[in-house]
């Protein structure tokens, strides 16, 4: 099994930029989750989907984030325009049912200049 | 949600067994109880889950005492590699519950040679 593969593994971009982070969940996984981590608060949840049904959002920063999963293999999150406090590591993870066992990616680490 | 109070840091030696304990007063009837190690630049990995009294794996055992509003990770003989941030979760599988899966701040674990 590839895991949940997220891209770009890193991307650097300037302040006011979109910037869109990629997200492959395993196959057969119903349950997508997109953290964020940074040194000052840890490891945040942005929001999550069942089913391809996002089912809660309260942890997106702002509107300036926002995040889709048109199908059960994809998932994005945008964030648009992209701060210099937006600068963490984004982490995908799946898993098959709601509270199940958590499979992360590898992260995107995003630097926004 | 059930908040998870664990120790911030924890230092130990090549070869001692290792307890981290996590509180977690207000968990709920449905609730699993998580344990999740992070190394750095990595997504955190699911170490073990358990309900009640002890589970144990390749890896690790978890204690829950019978009011379960704490837990105790156990790890065995540790090495140098098992340098790294513990995480303790607390969330549910019946049905109704939101998969709101929140990590805490985590134990940073140092082990000396």
């Amino acid at each position: 099994d590839a895991g949940v593969i997220q891209s770009p593994r890193h991307e650097v971009t300037e302040m006011g930029q979109e910037v869109t982070l990629r997200c492959k969940p395993i196959s057969g996984h119903n349950s997508l989750f997109w953290y964020r981590q940074t040194m000052m608060r840890g490891l945040e949840l942005l929001i999550y989907f069942n089913n391809n049904v996002p089912i809660d959002d309260s942890g997106m920063p702002e509107d300036r984030f926002s995040a889709k999963m048109p199908n059960a293999s994809f998932s994005t999150l945008k964030i648009q325009p992209s701060e210099p406090r937006d600068s963490a590591v984004y982490f995908c993870a799946s898993s098959f049912g709601i509270q199940r066992e958590l499979f992360f990616g590898e992260g995107s680490r995003l630097t926004v200049l | 949600l059930a908040k998870t109070t664990q120790p911030i840091s924890m230092d130990s030696y090549e070869g001692q067994e290792v307890n981290i304990t996590c509180s977690h007063n207000n968990i709920a009837t449905n609730d699993y109880i998580t344990w999740y190690q992070q190394f750095p630049s990595q997504g955190p990995r699911f170490i073990i889950q358990g309900y009640k009294t002890k589970v144990t794996n390749e890896v690790a055992s978890l204690f829950i005492p019978a009011d379960r509003k704490s837990s105790t990770l156990s790890l065995p003989r540790v090495s140098l590699s098992d340098t790294a941030v513990y995480y303790c979760l607390v969330g549910g599988h019946g049905s109704g519950n939101t998969g709101k899966l929140i990590f805490g701040q985590g134990t940073t674990l140092q082990v000396k040679p």
